[in-house]
């Protein structure tokens, strides 16, 4: 099956640094979704990306969609404590396919 | 708005013992649903999905089994848990229609003694 490589693993940064990680693929795909998981929770929806191309914003968080539809970026400016968590990047292969999630990106700040 | 409840949050089981997680969707109709583990600090694996009414696919073969008696309703069962069955579970769904995201429950955290 589809597999994404996620880097990096894990981040330790101070807080107030910017963040940036991201998701490589072998294939093309048209949708690129970012969702970061706290501590004892699910993971949550940040972004969904659309468009070869496309930066999107939530806040201090912009994603990008590869121009060549075949990675994409997350960057976080200025991170807080309560950016700690697992970033997962997934593609969409069709509507009725479950995602494929990457290994997830585990960012810590230290204050 | 659509909403996704799973229960229960924690769950201590002995090994042998049986298992029912039970995960439901709100405020839509026909949904994708899904079964997915965690192993702590590691990724996601999916374990089963449903387009549908009695329809389960099954990623990986294991002691787990799925069902989906309601249209928003999906269980995840056990005859006979191991200890390697110890993980976070996450219910997840998402509209049938073309490039939607799915979105997750809070999980339920189930450690087998």
């Amino acid at each position: 099956g589809q597999q994404l490589n996620q880097s990096p693993q894990s981040m330790f940064i101070q807080e107030g640094e910017d963040v940036s990680m991201n998701c490589t693929s072998s294939s093309i795909f048209n949708t690129w979704l970012w969702y970061k998981q706290e501590p004892g929770e699910g993971p949550v929806l940040l972004i969904a990306l659309y468009k070869a191309g496309e930066l999107t914003s939530n806040g201090r968080l912009t994603a990008q969609f590869g121009i060549t539809r075949k990675d994409s970026f997350l960057n976080i400016s200025a991170s807080i404590p309560s950016d700690v968590g697992i970033y997962f990047c997934a593609i969409l292969i069709s509507g009725n396919t479950p995602l494929v999630f990457g290994k997830g990106t585990r960012l810590s700040v230290i204050a | 708005s659509q909403t996704i409840h799973q229960w229960p949050a924690t769950l201590v089981q002995p090994v042998g013992s049986p298992l029912s997680l039970e995960c439901t969707v709100e405020g839509t109709s026909n949904p994708n649903l899904y079964w997915y583990r965690q192993a702590a600090g590691r990724g996601l694996q999916l374990l089963f999905y449903s387009v549908g009414i009695g329809q389960i696919s099954s990623e990986v073969p294991q002691n787990l089994s799925a069902s989906r008696p309601q249209d928003r309703q999906f269980i995840l069962s056990s005859k006979k848990l191991l200890l390697s069955d110890s993980g976070f579970y996450l219910c997840a769904w998402s509209s049938g229609d073309r490039d939607q995201p799915q979105h997750f429950g809070d999980g339920t955290r189930l450690s087998i003694l």
